[in-house]
């Protein structure tokens, strides 16, 4: 079954340490996004891509970087310079053409500064 | 770009009965989509229910219909005959026609209980 694929489930992450966050899909779907939740709110866009090596900061991009090296794998780092990133991280992707239809979204990764 | 408003922050319902959730939302784009999203415990964001802007007809899908009112920038959720397994964050969003990615925003969420 075609889908998104989010890992690891929990992250720990120790002050001053960067930290990778995997998003992979199957869905041949041109559009990637992550976004972070925070207890209690709604999303918030980090960064987003349409093509391959093409990517676009978000509303809260700072301290986060991406890359799209391949159509299928949107992997997110987050780095020290994010100061307080504990929160839960969401990866969805759409069609260039069905992305009228929503968004797929990924299981999701839960990540703790320890 | 979109807001989205949800300002109904938690509801509870009786399993069986019927609930409304409010969205209001505004944009200056003469076509666009909405869409609710459902989020249960498990944090999978899962597509409820969209409507187009410019199909005046209210979407359906099982037990969940919408209340479109273009005019009137509203767009509420209805959930029949409501199941344990509807408790869970809801969340409205509105898209542009045009350039994603940012023109994809959420509402807040509205946090659904359903009582036995």
């Amino acid at each position: 079954d075609g889908g998104i694929t989010q890992s690891p489930k929990y992250l720990f992450r120790k002050e001053g340490q960067n930290v990778t966050l995997s998003c992979e899909q199957n869905l041949n779907h041109d559009a990637m996004y992550w976004y972070r939740q925070d207890p209690g709110q709604g999303l918030r866009l980090i960064y987003y891509s349409q093509i391959v090596n093409d990517f676009q900061k978000g509303d809260i991009a700072e301290g986060y970087s991406v890359s799209r090296e391949k159509k299928e794998s949107f992997p997110l780092t987050v780095t020290s310079a994010q100061k307080n990133p504990t929160a839960f991280y969401l990866c969805a992707s759409s069609g260039v053409v069905g992305f009228r239809n929503g968004y797929t979204f990924g299981s999701g990764t839960r990540l703790t500064v320890v | 770009a979109q807001t989205v408003t949800q300002s109904q922050p938690e509801m509870s319902v009786q399993e069986a009965e019927t609930v409304t959730l409010s969205c209001t939302y505004d944009t200056s784009e003469n076509n666009y989509y909405l869409f609710w999203y459902k989020q249960p415990p498990s944090r999978q964001m899962i597509l409820v229910i969209r409507q187009e802007a410019y199909k005046q007809q209210n979407a359906t899908e099982n037990r969940f219909s919408v209340n479109f009112q273009k005019a009137a920038k509203s767009f509420s959720l209805k959930i029949s005959d409501s199941q344990l397994g509807d408790t869970a964050m809801y969340f409205c969003a509105c898209q542009g026609s045009n350039n994603y990615g940012q023109n994809f925003v959420f509402g807040p969420g509205t946090r659904l209980s359903v009582l036995p």
